[in-house]
């Protein structure tokens, strides 16, 4: 059964703080990584897709990096607008085309 | 804009009715889905639908149904045999055939019960 773990389940930070959310997986073989921006009451924002091993994706203030294990979203320098709900999410190899599995997301708080 | 539109925002739901929500796209995704997001826990998935006329059932499909008539259009029932139906709903959709194409998301529809 494909599984995925993140952590912390919140965090708050300073503005202008940098830290990393954590994305651990367990699946059969991985297609894909997801990650997503949730803000209260909106349905999730696609960010980021990851397919192996060592790549990396940047996108404003946002890096994201995969290892066969794992999956970090680091935000450098983080502005109160990047205060959200982050979800990963895995496709594996082998499943229903396109069926993703969740985590239960790390709610993200960043004070001015 | 293309996009997922999901309606209504808010549904109450009394006992032992059932109510419909409904998910339109027009970004010509052959593929649907509806996903159910409790407090403090991830998406699961309810259903899915990667063709017209076709659908399967997700992790969590006792107590929903769906159809699949349009290509645009996947509605789903919350039927009163969903004994704890309190949840925000989310309708996502992307394209098949294609390989690590993101799911996109609608708005969502906060179910309560009266």
């Amino acid at each position: 059964e494909d599984q995925v773990t993140q952590s912390p389940e919140a965090l708050r930070l300073q503005e202008g703080e940098s830290s990393s959310l954590n994305c651990s997986y367990t699946v059969s073989g991985l297609r894909g990584l997801f990650w997503y921006r949730q803000d209260p009451g909106k349905g999730p924002e696609f960010l980021f897709t990851l397919y192996s091993a060592g790549e990396e994706k940047e996108k404003e203030r946002l890096k994201a990096t995969l290892t066969k294990k794992e999956s970090f979203l680091h935000i450098t320098a983080p502005k109160p607008e990047d205060s959200a709900t982050y979800l990963c999410a895995v496709q594996a190899v082998g499943g229903a085309n396109s069926k993703l599995t969740f985590g239960k997301g790390i709610t993200l708080s960043v004070r001015p | 804009d293309g996009g997922i539109t999901q309606s209504p925002k808010y549904l109450f739901r009394k006992e032992g009715q059932n109510v419909t929500l409904s998910c339109e796209q027009n970004l010509n995704h052959d593929a649907m889905y509806w996903y159910r997001q409790d407090p403090g826990q991830g998406l699961r998935l309810i259903y899915y639908s990667q063709i017209v006329n076709d659908f399967q059932k997700g992790d969590i499909a006792e107590g929903y149904s769906v159809s699949r008539e349009k290509k645009e259009s996947f509605p789903l029932t919350v039927t009163s045999a969903q004994k704890n139906p309190t949840a925000f709903y989310l309708c996502a959709s992307t394209t098949t055939g294609v390989t690590y194409q993101p799911q996109h998301f609608g708005d969502g529809t906060r179910l309560s019960i009266l």
